[in-house]
């Protein structure tokens, strides 16, 4: 079965650091790029960050550019993104997602995980 | 950035209606243009994709239209697992952005 699984979210301080993965399958997960989005609670959806194929090639957004970084383990399937320096309004939940070619650029998002909850808060 | 601004921002409508929702481009996107639903508590779901092409496995009651800067996404027949939040996302350019959502409610 095709799918994405995200994992490693949590309750983390203000200033605190924590990692979360999203373990794909039942694809070539190194033909495909990969991209971080977030759903604060009851709000919309925001684009965080994207990686190539390869993995040789990453975009962030501003609001976590210099405090999040996403990476890729092909012989794992899996996905990160560390996120460091955290802050209130990085609450939400992450969800990763597939495009359906190996850029990361001009690319829309056919496969979703469910979501991990990031809860920053003293 | 690209904004993206979506109408309504929320409608309440009958099974068997018609909806239509609107995104607007702050700057032309040629067809870079995509549009998912949500339903409470899941994951985003990909509907359409490029402005116009229907995604595998979604009912042929979704449509939607292009390019430019003014876009729609419509459905013919509104039934019962249509109602969920609905969301516009261009893709020509970094960041990526989403339209603040729609959400259909049943009348």
């Amino acid at each position: 079965e095709v799918q994405l699984l995200e994992s490693g979210g949590g309750l983390v301080q203000p200033g605190g650091s924590l990692r979360v993965s999203c373990a794909a399958s039942g694809f070539t997960f190194s033909s495909y790029a990969m991209s971080w989005v977030r759903q604060a609670p009851g709000k919309g959806l925001e684009w965080v960050s994207a990686i190539s194929g390869s993995g040789g090639s990453t975009y962030y957004a501003d609001s976590v550019k210099g405090r999040f970084t996403i990476s890729r383990d092909n012989s794992k399937n899996t996905l990160y993104l560390q996120m460091n320096s955290l802050r209130a309004e990085d609450t939400a939940v992450y969800y990763c997602a597939k495009s359906p070619g190996t850029i990361a650029v001009k690319s829309y998002f056919d496969l979703w995980g469910r979501g991990t909850l990031v809860t920053v808060s003293s | 950035d690209i904004q993206m601004t979506q109408s309504p921002s929320s409608l309440s409508a009958s099974v068997g209606d018609r909806v239509t929702i609107t995104c607007r481009a702050s700057q032309s996107i040629s067809t870079y243009l995509n549009w998912y639903q949500q339903k409470p508590g899941k994951a985003p779901k990909l509907l359409i994709y490029a402005a116009s092409r229907l995604q595998s496995g979604v009912p042929s009651r979704f449509s939607g239209s292009g390019p430019g800067t003014d876009f729609t996404l419509t459905i013919s027949s509104l039934q019962p697992e249509d109602f969920a939040t609905y969301y516009c996302q261009q893709s020509y350019s970094t960041p990526q952005t989403f339209g603040q959502g729609t959400k259909v409610e049943i009348k």
